[in-house]
C-alpha cells in the first residue's frame, strides 16, 4: 500500500523559516507535489518534484530524495497569510492514476 | 484558475436520499477526479475518469457512482446517502496531457447527511 507521513501541526514565527517534512512509502514513484490549503478553501498547487534536488519558487522551495523516500517544503520569510495546511502528495507506480495525499501539516504563524 | 466549478456548493440532505454532485470544467481536460476530505483522513480519492465514459474506482468508492457523458462534466452520485458520507467533496482535473501532471481543484461542495 501507499503511506505518506507528515507532522500534524507546526508553529513558527513571522519572518522566520520553517521546514515541513514528508516521508513516503509507495510501490513506485512518478512525482511528488506540495499543496497549500487555507481553512475552508480548496487545495492550491505549490510545487512539483520528480527528480532529486531542490526546486525553488520565490519564498517556497521543495526538496526531494527518492532513495530516502523523503521530501521537505521550505518556507522563508514567513507571513501571517502562510498559516494554512500543507499537503504532500505522491503519484505512485506505473498504471496508477491516483495521487495519494498525506493527512497534511497545519502551520500556524504567530507574530 | 483551471476553470472548474462545482454545484451545489452546500447541501443538506437526509439519510437514504439520492444526491448528485456536479463538476464542470471549461478547458477540455482529459483526467478528472472526485475526492472527499475529512478531519484526520486528509484527501481520499473516490473515483476518477480518464475520458468520456471511462472511469475507475479510487480508495473509497463504496456507496458512490460516477458518470462522464461529456468531457466537461463529471458527476458523483450517492445512491442512498448515509451520515458517514457527510464530508467536503472536491473535484479536480489533471493539467496538461500527462496523467502525472499537477492537479487543480474546484472550490468544493460541503455535504451534510442528517
Amino acid at each position: 500500500g501507499q503511506n505518506i507521513d507528515q507532522p500534524t501541526e507546526m508553529t513558527a514565527t513571522e519572518g522566520a523559516i520553517v521546514q515541513i517534512n514528508c516521508t513516503y512509502q509507495t510501490s513506485g514513484f512518478n512525482g511528488l507535489f506540495w499543496y497549500q490549503q487555507h481553512a475552508g478553501e480548496a487545495p492550491t498547487f505549490l510545487s512539483y518534484n520528480v527528480l532529486d534536488g531542490l526546486e525553488e519558487k520565490g519564498r517556497f522551495s521543495s526538496f526531494l530524495s527518492r532513495s530516502k523516500g523523503y521530501s521537505y517544503l521550505l518556507l522563508k520569510e514567513l507571513q501571517m497569510k502562510d498559516s494554512a495546511s500543507y499537503l504532500c502528495a505522491v503519484y505512485s507506480g506505473a498504471g496508477s492514476y491516483q495521487l495519494t495525499f498525506g493527512k497534511g501539516t497545519k502551520l500556524s504563524v504567530i507574530p | 484558475d483551471a476553470g472548474i466549478t462545482q454545484s451545489p456548493r452546500h447541501k443538506v440532505t437526509e439519510t437514504g436520499t439520492p444526491v448528485t454532485l456536479r463538476c464542470h470544467q471549461t478547458e477540455n481536460h482529459r483526467y478528472m477526479y472526485w475526492y472527499r476530505q475529512d478531519p484526520g483522513h486528509g484527501l481520499r480519492l473516490i473515483h476518477y475518469s480518464y475520458g468520456v465514459k471511462d472511469t475507475d474506482k479510487g480508495e473509497v468508492s463504496d456507496g458512490y457512482s460516477v458518470s462522464r457523458s461529456k468531457t466537461e462534466d463529471f458527476l458523483l452520485t450517492l445512491e442512498s446517502a448515509t451520515s458517514s458520507q457527510t464530508s467536503v467533496y472536491f473535484c479536480a482535473i489533471s493539467a496538461g496531457t500527462s496523467v502525472y501532471n499537477e492537479q487543480f481543484f474546484g472550490p468544493g461542495t460541503r455535504l451534510t447527511v442528517l
